[in-house]
């Protein structure tokens, strides 16, 4: 049963530090999303890739978030440095290049900034 | 801009009573649908779309999607609720600007009771 994975699932951490998480993509998959959930935004879309290229970050803070591709089995998003805003749980998503455009998510990564 | 509304916060049904899960899309073309449930602490699932066809679409769980183009409407539905069936329910459509990102709605909450 292929799925998307997300480390670590839980993170908290004081305001200012750096933070990373991590997302492997169903294999062969190759266009990937972040998304952050909060109860005020709901879902947002942060930025995604395909074939592992940056194809559009608007949704992302720029002067603190980052994110890349690695490799196509690897994608992972970066605050630096976090604050207590960025409380939210990330979802990472993949979907096949082929298809019907349909998304599958992760589990989730879920920060408090303290 | 491709958009979809989800008019109702929260939906409340009894066990065993057919629901309705309402959402309406603002599309320029073709639109492409898709409805996804999230359980408590876990990401989303893909529950089925609409691309063309029949207006009737079928997905996982026992729910089915009735696709209204003069309406301008997708809503989910079941014919007999569970309880097991609370969870937060998302509408989505294809971002025909990007090609492959998802426009989600707000969530609607389920409440089914016993």
């Amino acid at each position: 049963d292929a799925r998307v994975t997300q480390t670590p699932r839980h993170k908290v951490t004081e305001m200012g530090q750096e933070v990373t998480m991590r997302c492997q993509p169903i294999l062969g998959h190759n266009t990937v999303f972040w998304y952050r959930q909060t109860m005020m935004q709901g879902l947002e879309l942060l930025a995604y890739f395909r074939n592992r290229a940056p194809l559009d970050d608007s949704g992302m803070p720029k002067d603190r978030f980052s994110a890349e591709m690695p490799d196509a089995t690897l994608a992972t998003l970066k605050i630096q440095p976090s604050e207590p805003r960025d409380s939210a749980v990330y979802f990472c998503a993949s979907r096949p290049g082929t298809g019907g455009y349909e998304q599958y998510f992760g589990p989730g990564t879920r920060l408090t900034v303290t | 801009a491709q958009s979809v509304a989800q008019p109702e916060d929260q939906v409340n049904v009894a066990e065993g009573n057919p629901l309705t899960v309402k959402c309406t899309y603002s599309v320029s073309g073709n639109p492409y649908l898709f409805w996804y449930v999230q359980y408590p602490n876990r990401g989303l699932q893909f529950l089925l779309k609409y691309i063309t066809g029949d207006n009737l679409v079928k997905g996982s769980y026992g729910f089915e999607a009735e696709f209204n183009k003069s309406q301008t409407s997708f809503h989910l539905k079941k014919p007999s609720a569970l309880v097991s069936d609370s969870a937060l329910y998302f509408c989505a459509v294809r971002d025909t600007n990007s090609g492959y990102a998802l426009n989600f709605g707000k969530g609607t909450s389920l409440l089914v009771t016993p």
